[in-house]
């Protein structure tokens, strides 16, 4: 499978424990953004990253929250000190280039489910 | 800030039917504009965009897009819907023009599209 591969496809936390959600964009990629979509909503964009570098992070909580994509690995979104309203599906997506004709590829999600 | 509004939640139509499904964008210039397609418990897979150009775009699965600057729309459209259509549908904009770098979408809410057979 050449897409966006997420893992794990489900994970389960206790509240105060941490979340750790990984992606590896698609071959050639090296842009990735996170999106978080909570029940009933749409997809509201969190972070934008490229190789070892955070280039728009607007959208991520100010706290508890973070991301990195590391010159070797999978983009890495942590959360820390889970809370109840942290239970949502998490989707990356990733382009080949910066530039709005390189279309973004999702991820199947990783659904977050907070105890 | 831009933003996006699908006022249809739920839509059920027969199989066989016409589709049509309404999006309404907020942003100060004209954006690039994007439908979406996510079947239950899968990411998003691309049908259409509009990037400049002819109006009418034509996407996968059949799909088309009419974008009307003066209404602010950027409707999706079936002549004839199958079951496998079924799924949640999200219109998305992203800014024009390539500013800090990345062109991070916004949602709408979707539609949850029902098809009876």
């Amino acid at each position: 499978n050449a897409g966006v591969m997420q893992n794990p496809r489900h994970l389960v936390r206790r509240r105060g424990q941490e979340a750790r959600l990984r992606c590896s964009p698609m071959k050639g990629h090296s842009h990735v953004y996170w999106y978080r979509q909570l029940p009933e909503e749409g997809l509201k964009f969190m972070v934008y990253l490229q190789k070892e570098n955070i280039i728009d992070e607007s959208g991520m909580p100010k706290e508890r929250f973070s991301a990195e994509f590391p010159k070797e690995g999978p983009s890495i979104l942590r959360i820390q000190q889970v809370v109840r309203g942290d239970s949502a599906a998490y989707f990356c997506a990733s382009s080949s280039r910066t530039g709005i004709n390189q279309p973004q590829h999702f991820g199947d999600g990783t659904r977050l489910s907070i105890l | 800030a831009q933003s996006v509004t699908q006022p249809d939640i739920h839509i059920t139509v027969s199989e066989g039917a016409s589709l049509e499904l309404r999006c309404n964008y907020s942003y100060g210039a004209t954006p690039y504009l994007f439908w979406y397609v996510q079947s239950p418990g899968q990411g998003l897979q691309l049908l259409l965009k509009y990037f400049s150009g002819d109006t009418l775009v034509q996407g996968i699965k059949g799909f088309e897009a009419e974008f009307k600057r003066s209404q602010s729309s950027f409707n999706l459209r079936k002549p004839s819907v199958h079951w496998s259509d079924a799924a949640e549908y999200f219109c998305a904009v992203a800014p024009s023009g390539v500013t800090g770098g990345g062109n991070k979408l916004t949602f709408g809410t979707g539609t949850q599209l029902k098809v009876e057979l």
